[in-house]
């Protein structure tokens, strides 16, 4: 069982293009999430899908867009990718009922 | 919405001395508080949780307290050993959606 990963592992994207990360977890959970980490910020989460086909803004949703066209696959999308959004990138499932969050790996981007 | 504050940002004890991290949180709904630790360069991984109809949870060398009428809740590590560098970071997540958001995170160096 492969749990929960992401791709890329890391990214240089030019600012102005657009990026998706991606993320699929294997563990049937209903609830996705995504969260930036940055230095001294911790984890802030940035949209999240209680089960496939909903979404929801989380604390900083400006700049990103997601989509939960499954149960398994939740991609992050930059349309136009700016240096701010330079940051650790973290997935996250949970199954409702149990609360627990489990993370990806994290993919690091950096915008330039 | 919810805010979780997390104090303090630093924290250096001597191995085997005791290490506390404090953490309030704002929604009175809030009723899980999770606590993850991330080695550096690691994904957060859940070390203990707590519910809101429990004030205590300990597991070998932590626990955690809840407080529900101040909103506060705290991870206490007793004779912390030198695995146990890393950041520590709580939350808070309430039974109305799937939101978990977290606090700013603590990083605990352990002092030979």
């Amino acid at each position: 069982t492969a749990g929960i990963t992401q791709a890329p592992t890391s990214q240089i994207l030019a600012a102005g293009r657009s990026m998706t990360l991606r993320c699929t977890q294997d563990m049937r959970h209903n609830a996705m999430y995504w969260y930036r980490q940055d230095l001294g910020l911790g984890l802030r989460l940035i949209h999240y899908s209680n089960t496939a086909g909903t979404t929801g803004k989380g604390e900083v949703p400006d700049g990103y867009s997601v989509s939960r066209a499954n149960t398994d696959d939740f991609p992050l999308t930059l349309a136009s990718a700016v240096p701010s959004q330079t940051s650790v990138y973290f997935c996250a499932s949970s199954d409702n009922g149990g609360n627990e969050q489990f993370f990806g790996p994290g993919t690091r981007l950096t915008v330039l | 919405g919810e805010n979780v504050e997390q104090h303090p940002s630093t924290l250096s004890v001597q191995e085997g001395d005791s290490a506390v991290i404090k953490c309030t949180y704002s929604d009175s709904a809030s009723n899980y508080f999770p606590w993850y630790k991330q080695e550096l360069g690691k994904r957060p991984q859940l070390i203990i949780d707590i519910r809101s109809n429990v004030g205590e949870k300990k597991d070998q060398r932590i626990a955690v307290t809840l407080n529900k009428t101040a909103k506060h809740f705290s991870l206490h590590i007793t004779e912390t050993q030198p695995e146990d560098p890393a950041v520590y970071l709580c939350a808070a997540k309430a039974n109305r959606d799937d939101k978990i958001i977290f606090g700013k995170g603590t990083r605990l160096h352990i002092l030979p």
